[in-house]
């Protein structure tokens, strides 16, 4: 398994604004995945991050919306922009290692 | 794409039956399907997974099946306990690429 975090844990956020997402993890990975997941509801794919390539976006979502960096390949961010209450969900970072391990999410609130 | 059905949505047993949480998936290139644990406010946890060499695995009370054929796999958990309650969601696909069931919420009455 790895050691995966994710900064911040939790934020409140005013509509119109953006916040961008850290997610660290204890070893190298060459793949690095960002899911949301709404209230009561189940996990969906935004994209997935590979070192030293464009993020790919799952249908429905878009870079403008959800920029994603990989700087290396321990590292990734996932930025939401121009939020809305919509945009309210748990935000999870995850890691292939032969298996798929989460990291503890991001709460994200928008007012 | 990949599309994964899950039955039931909830499922109650006495502590110390059995459960058993089906999933069928639509892509019959999908070749790995995992199982997740979800308590309250916590990140799913993988608790088994099967690839699509294997028809069945089983990991002390946890076991999981896979039927190619019919594009199904289960999970079957035997002497329930009150800790097993939670969501517990199937996947499939690659490891390059999962698709969720949408959830079963498994409760374990003492």
């Amino acid at each position: 398994s790895a050691v995966i975090s994710q900064k911040p844990s939790r934020d409140i956020c005013q509509r119109g604004t953006s916040l961008t997402i850290q997610c660290q993890v204890d070893s190298q990975v060459t793949m690095m995945f960002w899911y949301r997941q709404q209230p009561g509801q189940s996990l969906t794919l935004i994209a997935t991050a590979n070192q030293g390539s464009e993020a790919t976006y799952e249908s429905g979502f878009v870079i403008d919306k959800f920029p994603i960096s990989r700087p290396n390949l321990t590292f990734s961010t996932l930025t939401v922009s121009n939020m809305s209450p919509e945009d309210s969900s748990i935000y999870l970072c995850s890691v292939d290692l032969d298996e798929q391990f989460f990291g503890p999410g991001t709460r994200l609130t928008v007012l | 794409g990949e599309n994964v059905e899950q039955h039931p949505s909830t499922l109650s047993v006495q502590e110390g039956d059995s459960a058993v949480i089906k999933c069928t998936y639509s892509d019959s290139a999908s070749n790995y399907f995992p199982w997740y644990k979800q308590e309250l406010g916590k990140r799913p946890q993988l608790i088994i997974d099967i690839r699509s060499n294997v028809g069945e695995k089983k990991d002390q009370r946890i076991a999981v099946t896979l039927n190619k054929t019919a594009k199904h796999f289960s999970l079957h958990i035997t002497e329930t306990q009150p800790e097993d309650s939670a969501v517990y969601f199937c996947a499939g696909g690659s490891n390059y690429k999962l698709t969720f069931g949408k959830g079963t919420l498994l409760t374990v009455n003492p």
